[in-house]
């Protein structure tokens, strides 16, 4: 199945400052998610992806699908201490299922 | 709106015990459901998935096992739990035209086997 790998595998933010991961994937996908989860919760729709080359907005995230159809953006900007926890992107498995596959996750932390 | 349920939140299960872990989803109708768990700083393994009652699809080999008696209720059961069966465990919904793969997530149970 595909591969998605997601970086940085962890990041300190301070509050105020913008930041960045991204998702790369071993095969093309026509759909990129972005899903936050807080701890102990289950996660949550951030963004959805459908086109190469769309930006989407949610507030202070904006995700873009890559051109190449094998990569995605999230940009955090003006962090705030709720931006922490763990995000994950996330893509179809196949094309004729309803399967997805997800990244390992990028953890958010506050820098002390 | 949609609301996903699942209880219990949280549970503590000796080794060899039975498990039952039930998943609602309301308001939509004949939803794809999914279960996958989460080891402790880890990603989302999925373990089953069904597209209608009774038909369930396994993807990792393990002694769990699901079922679907009705339409918007999915079940995760185990007869003998063993110590690696611990961990947080998560039901998602999805809409069924293939057009969407948006999967929305339950609040979670935590699974600790002792």
């Amino acid at each position: 199945g595909q591969q998605l790998n997601q970086s940085p595998q962890s990041m300190f933010i301070q509050e105020g400052e913008d930041v960045s991961m991204n998702c790369t994937s071993s095969s093309i996908f026509n759909t990129w998610l972005w899903y936050k989860q807080d701890p102990g919760e289950g996660p949550v729709l951030l963004i959805a992806l459908y086109k190469a080359g769309e930006l989407t907005s949610n507030g202070r995230l904006t995700a873009q699908f890559g051109i190449t159809r094998k990569d995605s953006f999230l940009n955090i900007s003006a962090s705030i201490p709720s931006d922490v926890g763990i995000y994950f992107c996330a893509g179809p498995l196949g094309s004729n299922d309803y399967k997805l596959s997800f990244g390992a996750g990028t953890t958010v932390t506050v820098r002390a | 709106s949609q609301t996903i349920h699942q209880w219990p939140a949280t549970l503590v299960q000796p080794v060899g015990s039975p498990l039952s872990l039930e998943c609602t989803v309301e308001g939509t109708s004949n939803p794809n459901l999914y279960w996958y768990r989460q080891a402790a700083g880890r990603g989302l393994q999925l373990l089953f998935y069904s597209v209608g009652i009774g038909q369930i699809s396994s993807e990792v080999p393990q002694n769990l096992s699901a079922s679907r008696p009705q339409d918007r209720q999915f079940i995760l059961s185990s007869k003998k739990l063993l110590l690696s069966d611990s961990g947080f465990y998560l039901c998602a919904w999805s809409d069924d035209t293939r057009s969407s793969y948006e999967q929305y997530f339950g609040p979670g149970t935590r699974l600790t086997v002792t």
